[in-house]
Parts: structure tokens; C-alpha cells; sequence
């Protein structure tokens, strides 16, 4: 079963506009991370939030975490065709079995940078 | 991609052949892990690793199994394919220390069962 939802599943901006994906989750959570994934490539880590935060920058990214609302989005301002990619939430969830800090994955939002 | 091999990049098989997968890490990472990743469903866990011998099942470890011999190699292993395992294979390593909630990935393996 999927813990985080991603939306849009979709996302297409021109370059220099700014791009906000949504991800919503179902249980507690210890940390939400996000993903980006190029074509044919491993996923990238690119930033982390532990639950007792609640916005976090890095660079042209900036994460929002609503743990009462289960809920977090990224933005990525001023956008570039390099950022063209699928980007995934990821969460850490409490108690997951032993020590092995399972992280379970949202289908993703594929965005698009047109130039 | 953090150090991290994955053999073959690409394979073509027939429904109940047996393959297996190799996930390679230089960096002496206790924790691996295996990931498919289909449209739609994001990457979905198949089985890990937290140690040379010790494995367990993720969410979705029906029709596969894992060694982890030594530690830097986890290999996965299909018994008998089967259409459905059609799918893009990922390795993942866990972070240490400050970085011990993230994954780093490897590049992936392609695989098709006719």
C-alpha cells in the first residue's frame, strides 16, 4: 500500500515559473523526504523534514510538512528545463520494522520545464 | 549514485527461467535494499538487508528471494519469472550518521519476461 499521494500527477510550467507539488500521507510519520527521478535514472534524494519541522529550504527548493494535516508540498522556484524529472515523497514511519527505517514512496509527480 | 552498482542494466528472460540480480556497494553500507518500480505504484519494496546474513520481506517479496553473503552484495533472485515481474529494478543503500534516514539509489535494472 502507498503511504504518500502525490499531486498533480502531472505538472507542466514554462522556465522561470515556479512549481508546487503536493504530497498527502495516512499514518505518523518520523520524516517525509523528496525524490527526483530523470528519465531512465536512480532516484536522488533532495531534501529531508522531520516531523517536529515545518518548512525547510534548500537552494531553489522549499519543503512544508502539516502534520496535522498530513500533508506537505514542494515548491521549486525559478524553474529550468533541468528540472524536467519525476519527483517522489517518501516517508519514515515510526515503530517500521527493527532498525531498517523503511521509507515508503508516492507514485509521483512528473513536471515539466518547457523552455 | 553513491558507489552503487547494478548488474545486468538490462535483461531480457522467458517466463520460469531463474534470474538474479547483483547490487554492488563500495562503501560498506549495513543496511540494502531492493525496490521495483511499475507505473503508477512508485517504487514498492521487495526485500532488505541490515547485515551479512540478515535479510527480511518488504511489501511486495512474493516470487522473490535475497542473499546478502558478503557486505557489499545483495543479490536478488527470481526463481521462476514470471510476466508480472516485468518491472525496473532499484538497489538502494541507507545513509550513516547524520544522513541514516536517507536512500541513495543505484541506476537501476530493466527487466522484461516474455
Amino acid at each position: 500500500s502507498q503511504q504518500g499521494e502525490e499531486d498533480p500527477q502531472a505538472l507542466s510550467i514554462q522556465e522561470g515559473e515556479n512549481a508546487t507539488m503536493n504530497c498527502s500521507y495516512k499514518t505518523s510519520i518520523n520524516n517525509l523526504q523528496w525524490y527526483r527521478q530523470n528519465s531512465g535514472r536512480g532516484l536522488v534524494h533532495l531534501i529531508l523534514i522531520r516531523s517536529n519541522e515545518r518548512e525547510k529550504h534548500s537552494g531553489r527548493l522549499r519543503v512544508t510538512l502539516d502534520t496535522s494535516k498530513k500533508s506537505s508540498s514542494l515548491l521549486i522556484t525559478a524553474s529550468r528545463a533541468a528540472d524536467t524529472a519525476s519527483y517522489f515523497c517518501a516517508t519514515g514511519t515510526p515503530g517500521t520494522s527493527g532498525s531498517a527505517r523503511q521509507l515508503t514512496f508516492g507514485s509521483g509527480t512528473q513536471l515539466t520545464v518547457l523552455p | 549514485d553513491a558507489g552503487i552498482t547494478q548488474s545486468p542494466r538490462h535483461k531480457v528472460t522467458e517466463t520460469g527461467t531463474p534470474v538474479t540480480l547483483r547490487c554492488h556497494q563500495t562503501e560498506n553500507h549495513r543496511y540494502m535494499y531492493w525496490y521495483r518500480q511499475d507505473p503508477g505504484h512508485g517504487l514498492r519494496l521487495i526485500h532488505y538487508s541490515y547485515g551479512v546474513k540478515d535479510t527480511d520481506k518488504g511489501e511486495v517479496s512474493d516470487g522473490y528471494s535475497v542473499s546478502r553473503s558478503k557486505t557489499e552484495d545483495f543479490l536478488l533472485t527470481l526463481e521462476s519469472a514470471t510476466s508480472s515481474q516485468t518491472s525496473v529494478y532499484f538497489c538502494a543503500i541507507r545513509g550513516q550518521g547524520m544522513e541514516g534516514d536517507t536512500q541513495y539509489f543505484g541506476p537501476g535494472t530493466r527487466l522484461t519476461v516474455l
